[in-house]
């Protein structure tokens, strides 16, 4: 069975300070990654989607990145947080084809002090 | 820019009552068109999805009615119960990128 892997669950950053945020898959291969951010009360925002190794789309230009080192490991980064970086990030797969259900994470709350 | 607008942002329904939830989209491109309820703390997960070739989809107290025409989308919940107190979110999927997009969510409050 698949299952998603998401860590940390919490952190608490100061400013200016890096970000590291990692996403693994097991039991499926070639999955459509996705990373998304929840502000307080509000909606999921699409930060970045991958349906490939190479291919890595952006949908927020903030001073967040995305890299996909592995077939199943997606990582969210940043060189310096802002406090508006604060949130709930979720990390989601779906299967690498079009109507399917996604699966998310479990999350990280992230806090930016 | 908001691909799926939902609305409302809360709602609060008796038991027993009948909760809906609107959705609406701009993209024809889009192809498929889950909801997904989310516990606080939790990520969210698949309640019911359709596909634009139907109008109406239903799983147990949960249907989808779907206009294609006005491309709208709605969850009904029949029968409220207040295990179904969370947040509801509607989505779309895109036909060729497969990008995923949510609306804002919707937070039902269902009173006993």
């Amino acid at each position: 069975s698949q299952t998603i892997h998401q860590w940390p669950a919490t952190l608490v950053q100061p400013v200016g300070s890096p970000l590291s945020l990692e996403c693994t898959v097991e039991g499926t291969s070639n999955p459509n990654l996705y990373w998304y951010r929840q502000a307080a009360g509000r909606g999921l925002q699409l930060l970045f989607y991958s349906i490939g190794i190479d291919q890595i789309s952006s949908e927020v230009p903030q001073n967040l990145s995305a890299s996909r080192p592995q077939d199943r490991q997606f990582i969210l980064s940043s060189k310096k947080l802002l406090l508006s970086d604060s949130g709930f990030y979720l990390c989601a797969w779906r299967i690498s084809q079009r109507r399917t259900e996604a699966f998310f994470g479990q999350g990280t709350r992230l806090t930016v002090v | 820019q908001q691909q799926v607008k939902q609305s409302p942002q809360s709602l609060i329904v008796q038991k027993g009552g009948i909760s809906i939830i609107n959705c609406a989209y701009e993209n024809t491109a889009f192809d498929y068109f889950p909801w997904y309820q989310q516990f606080p703390g939790k990520g969210p997960a698949l309640l019911i999805a359709i596909r634009p070739d139907v109008s109406e989809k239903k799983e147990g107290r949960f249907t989808i009615s779907f206009n294609k025409s006005a491309k709208q989308f709605s969850l009904h919940i029949m029968d409220s119960q207040p295990g179904d107190s969370a947040t509801y979110f509607c989505a779309a999927s895109h036909l060729v990128d497969q990008k995923l997009v949510f609306g804002q969510g919707t937070r039902l409050t269902i009173n006993p």
